[in-house]
Parts: structure tokens; sequence; C-alpha cells
């Protein structure tokens, strides 16, 4: 049963424009929560991470948001640029998972066209 | 810097032989991890380490033992490799306690097994 889930296995998006990833998880011990990138033939880097006592968390182009309420989060890209075309893992960490441990979601496809 | 370093980035093996993919980390993290990634099914947890000599089952163990011997190397071995181990393999390491959320990937080794 997945307690991370990114619903949308892709996205496409023009060139300047904002991509908004998504990502639910059902588990509400979870207490931090990261995105990965991943470019193909290559091991995901970390992105931008937030905690749960957030609600938003910026760095540069790139935001999260949080809403626990609802059991959602979401990574904001602003503007896009084609360089950011790649694979986004959402994951989790908290309480609820053995300690260092990482939930991932399966990932979201993100196409910038120019 | 962290650095991650996988033993091969491209693997060719027959069914039924033993496997040794190794892992090394630079930065004197405790926690080593293992994962394989397919498509569309994301990040599936192998096994993980807590500490030298510790090894912890993750989400898909069958087929897979692991050895972690010295603190900066943790090795996957595939006792007797099947087709459907092919696959893109992932090494991780974090730190402990609180700041070990975090995980710093390796570049992967893309594993065919005929």
């Amino acid at each position: 049963d997945q307690q991370v889930k990114q619903n949308s296995p892709s996205l496409s998006v023009q060139e300047g424009r904002i991509s908004i990833l998504n990502c639910d998880y059902t588990n509400s011990m979870f207490d931090y929560f990261l995105w990965y990138k991943k470019y193909p033939a290559e091991g995901p880097t970390f992105l931008i991470s937030i905690s749960s006592i957030k609600d938003k968390n910026e760095d540069g182009r790139f935001t999260v948001f949080l809403n626990k309420s609802a059991k959602h989060l979401s990574l904001h890209i602003v503007p896009s640029q084609p360089g950011d075309s790649a694979v986004y893992f959402c994951a989790a960490s908290g309480k609820g998972g053995s300690q260092g441990n990482l939930i991932f979601g399966k990932g979201t496809k993100l196409s910038v066209k120019p | 810097d962290v650095k991650v370093t996988q033993s091969s980035r491209y693997l060719v093996k027959r069914t039924g032989e033993k496997v040794f993919l190794e892992c090394v980390q630079d930065m004197d993290h405790e926690n080593m991890f293992w994962y394989r990634q397919d498509p569309g099914l994301g990040l599936r947890l192998i096994y993980f380490s807590y500490d030298v000599k510790m090894k912890e089952k993750g989400d898909i163990p069958e087929g897979y033992s692991v050895s972690r011997e010295k603190k900066e190397r943790f090795s996957l071995i595939l006792e007797s490799a099947s087709t459907n181990q092919t696959s893109m393999y992932l090494c991780a390491s974090s730190l402990s306690g609180s700041g070990g959320l975090e995980q710093y990937f390796g570049p992967g080794t893309r594993l065919t097994v005929t």
C-alpha cells in the first residue's frame, strides 16, 4: 500500500511557465518531506525539503508547499527551464518509519518545452 | 562535498551468476541504503544498514543479500541472478539522527541479466 503517491506520471510545461508537481501521503506520522530530481543514467539529487512545522519553503526558483490537513505537498518551479526536464521524486520520513528511511513516490516525469 | 561511488555504471550478467555491486561513500555516514529503480515503480528499498555489520531488510529483499564490513562500504549481492533483477540499482548514504534525512545517491548501476 503506497504511503507516498505521485498521481501524475508525467507533466509537460512550456519554458518560462510554472511547473507544479503534486504529492499526497497517507501516514500522518510523516514529519519531513523532500524532493529529489533525477536525470536519466544518474542518481537522484536532493532539491528541496520541508519540515512539518512549516507550510512553505523556498530556494530560488523552487518552492515547496505543505498542506498537513490535506496530507498534500507540491513543488512549484518558476520559471521552468528546459534543464528542469527530469523525473521528480517526492519522499517522506518520520516517526512512522525506521531511522533515516525515506519513503519515495513513484515519480513524475517533467518535460519543459522550449 | 559528499561523494557516493558505485563500482560499475553498466553490468551484463547471465542468469544464475552471483553478482556483487559495490558502493563506497567518503563522508563517514552511518546509514547506507540500496534501492532499485524500475519504470513506473519508483525507488524501492532493498536493504539498509545503520552501522558496520548491521543490516535491515527493506521492502523487496528477496533474492538479495548485503554486506557491510567497513563503515564506508556497502555491498549488494545477487546470490543467483534472474532476469527479473534487470534494473537500475542505486546506493545512498546519510548521517544518523536528526541530521540524517537527506540521502546522497551514487550514479547508479544499470544491471542487465540475460
